[in-house]
């Protein structure tokens, strides 16, 4: 089955740029989604069609893909963005099978 | 504004059937295709399958054989069951509304807030 891969953490001073990868052989061919998942919360999209913001996401979270590995970038990283993100794409053969990155937690310190 | 509310049991034996509702308000779940997501305590998200506009599913293939997910077009809900569920099938599930054209591309948003369900004797 299909599989998407990202770092299981990433950590970053209040400020610095976070980027969290996500990486699959589909990716050349689908777009790439964010989820963004606070501690007990249920997961919210950032980042649709790899790079547009659903409305009231914040501008310092961009999205982007090349060939087989899409990014996230939050930009100027803030103590709120603490949380676990997923990407989330397709596969390309047979019916659309629907598949979920591991997750990586963000810590902001 | 689409919302969408899952309920059901907390609490399922070993061997028997996880059953859930999710009630959607704001839209019909004749517009679009729904789907169920589930998060083991401490893990990551696990698609489990969608039911579409017109009543079709697909599942994943890792539980195709025990879930089962229709809608109920008169109360606006959608169901999930899970049968012969184990302590592994302990998760939080979600329901989703997907977005895009369903043939090569789509995403979920907005999702329920989840439910809790403890496989447990």
């Amino acid at each position: 089955s299909y599989e998407l891969t990202q770092p299981p953490s990433v950590s970053v001073s209040p400020g610095q740029t976070a980027r969290i990868t996500c990486s699959g052989d589909a990716l050349p061919k689908k777009y790439a989604y964010w989820y963004q998942q606070k501690s007990g919360q249920a997961p919210v999209l950032v980042i649709y069609e790899d790079y547009k913001r659903p409305s009231g996401i914040p501008e310092r979270l961009s999205g982007s893909r090349s060939g087989t590995m899409a990014t996230l970038t939050i930009s100027g990283a803030q103590v709120e963005d603490e949380a676990d993100y997923y990407c989330y794409s397709t596969d390309t053969r047979g019916n659309l099978e629907r598949v979920f990155g591991g997750g990586t937690t963000l810590t902001v310190l | 504004q689409v919302q969408l509310q899952e309920s059901g049991p907390g609490l399922v034996k070993p061997s028997e059937t996880l059953s859930l509702t999710c009630t959607v308000s704001g839209v019909s779940v004749t517009d679009s295709y729904w789907s169920w997501i589930r998060q083991s305590p401490g893990k990551g998200l696990e698609w489990i399958g969608y039911v579409s506009y017109t009543g079709s599913t697909d599942y994943n293939p890792s539980l195709k054989n025990r879930v089962t997910i229709s809608s109920d077009t008169s109360k606006n809900q959608l169901s999930l069951q899970l049968t012969f569920v184990t302590a592994a099938d302990t998760a939080v599930y979600y329901c989703a509304k997907e977005y895009g054209d369903y043939v090569s591309d789509n995403w979920f948003d907005p999702w329920g807030q989840g439910t809790l369900v403890t496989v447990s004797s």
